[in-house]
């Protein structure tokens, strides 16, 4: 398996600008992460989903953020609209229940840059 | 805040033992993981405990304690290679399975 796969890797947008990040989990994990990574506040989980299911937003910083998840193998964050404050690093991860999540496996990461 | 405590910064020399260690509170605790992460990197998975007691893995060991909601993860025979941030990660059964980090611990690793 190629792992999880985050796109675009890199993003520069303009303040005001709709941002949509990408996401395919490793093929049948059944928990999908959204992380988000800044200096200031360290690893902050956004959402999360199972089974495609979204089990816990409350990570979500305001209405500007939604994440879907339409299918077992892709997963979308969208910001809109975007502000400087959004720029950090947003980070996919997926596994697979084992007696609860164990080991998660990160994407690349997206590294967003809002101007 | 965070949930999760541990040190913010380590320094130590080749060779060297270090010693990371991690608090928890949050209710619903299932187990406690290990991630490193090198500077533009993902983090990635090092060690897991859901039993109190110690795993090794190769030079890295980590630790649990329930009864006094502590970990932490050991690294022995320090390399270069090894300067980091390191992150304790708790699962909590609370809310599914909810994966929640520490704030990190940057290690460096001086000749």
């Amino acid at each position: 398996d190629a792992g999880v796969i985050q796109s675009p890797r890199h993003e520069v947008t303009e303040m005001g600008q709709e941002v949509t990040l990408r996401c395919k989990p490793i093929s049948g994990h059944d928990y999908l992460f959204w992380y988000r990574q800044t200096m200031m506040r360290g690893l902050e989980l956004l959402i999360y989903f199972n089974n495609n299911v979204p089990i816990d937003d409350s990570g979500m910083p305001e209405d500007r953020f939604s994440a879907k998840m339409p299918n077992a193998s892709f997963s979308t964050l969208k910001i809109q609209p975007s502000e400087p404050r959004d720029s950090a690093v947003y980070f996919c991860a997926s596994s697979t229940r084992q007696e609860g999540v164990t080991e998660a496996f990160f994407g690349q990461g997206t590294r967003l840059t809002v101007v | 805040g965070q949930s999760l405590e541990q040190p913010s910064e380590v320094t130590a020399v080749e060779g060297a033992i270090v010693q990371i260690n991690c608090t928890y509170q949050t209710s619903g605790f299932y187990g406690l993981s290990w991630y490193q992460q090198h500077d533009g990197g993902a983090p990635t998975f090092l060690s897991y405990n859901g039993l109190d007691g110690l795993e090794e893995t190769g030079r890295f060991s980590s630790f649990l304690s329930r009864s006094d909601s502590y970990g932490y993860l050991l690294l022995q025979e320090l390399q270069m290679k090894d300067s980091a941030s390191y992150f304790c990660a708790e699962t909590s059964k609370a809310a599914g399975n909810k994966l929640t980090f520490g704030g990190g611990t940057r290690v460096l690793v001086k000749p």
